[in-house]
């Protein structure tokens, strides 16, 4: 297995342009979100899926959307990039309430 | 709203040593899990505690919950280098949204010779 598979590792954007960060996972799971770590933080929950075609915010939401079409698939889409979206974007999955969760890689993103 | 404390926030400890991570939080809940981050890495499960009590151990790491003070602790044993990463605590709320995971800040260990 795969695992959780983000691209792309690194990007860097100008101010207003839009782009989608991918995330993709083969290990069945229901439940899948993108979280975003600014340096020396922790992790802030942008939004999260529970199953294909449910979507729900979370504690950071603003300037980001997502959608969940396929189980394995939740891509994260940034319209209109600004300097606070300079970060690092994680995306996870786990099976469910009170299970761990399994991260990727992370996408490096900068906006100039 | 949820807050998750930990501390501290920056360590460093000699090989050999002895100490413990704390992490607090404010509202109710069962479920409390552990992470590790390696530099410029992604993050990778430690623990999972879901009950009042719970203790879990792997090597010469040890964590403990207690829902009734709203606290976790995680205790470093003997530390070696390779402990030398951050530790961060993660939360999940009881509460309809219940998948809204928050996080500490974080506490960077370094194991030092």
């Amino acid at each position: 297995n795969a695992g959780v598979t983000q691209t792309p590792k690194f990007r860097i954007l100008k101010i207003g342009q839009s782009m989608t960060l991918q995330c993709a996972q083969d290990m069945n799971h229901n439940y899948m979100y993108w979280y975003r770590q600014d340096p020396g933080m922790g992790l802030k929950l942008i939004y999260y899926s529970v199953g294909a075609g449910i979507t729900d915010k979370g504690e950071v939401p603003n300037g980001y959307n997502v959608s969940r079409s396929t189980t394995e698939d939740f891509p994260l889409r940034l319209e209109l990039a600004a300097p606070s979206q300079t970060s690092v974007y994680f995306c996870a999955s786990d099976r469910g309430s009170y299970n761990e969760q399994f991260f990727g890689p992370g996408t490096r993103l900068t906006v100039l | 709203e949820l807050k998750v404390e930990q501390n501290p926030l920056f360590l460093s400890m000699q090989e050999g040593k002895n100490y413990t991570i704390y992490c607090n939080y404010s509202t109710t809940s069962d479920r409390l899990y552990w992470y590790r981050q390696d530099p410029g890495k992604s993050l990778e499960s430690l623990f999972v505690l879901l009950s009042n009590g719970a203790v879990k151990q792997e090597g010469r790491l040890m964590a403990s919950l207690d829902t009734k003070a709203r606290l976790s602790t995680l205790h470093i044993t003997a530390a070696v280098h390779d402990l030398s990463a951050t530790y961060f605590c993660a939360v999940d709320p009881l509460s309809y949204n219940n998948n809204d995971m928050r996080f500490g800040a974080g506490t960077r260990l370094t194991v030092k010779p």
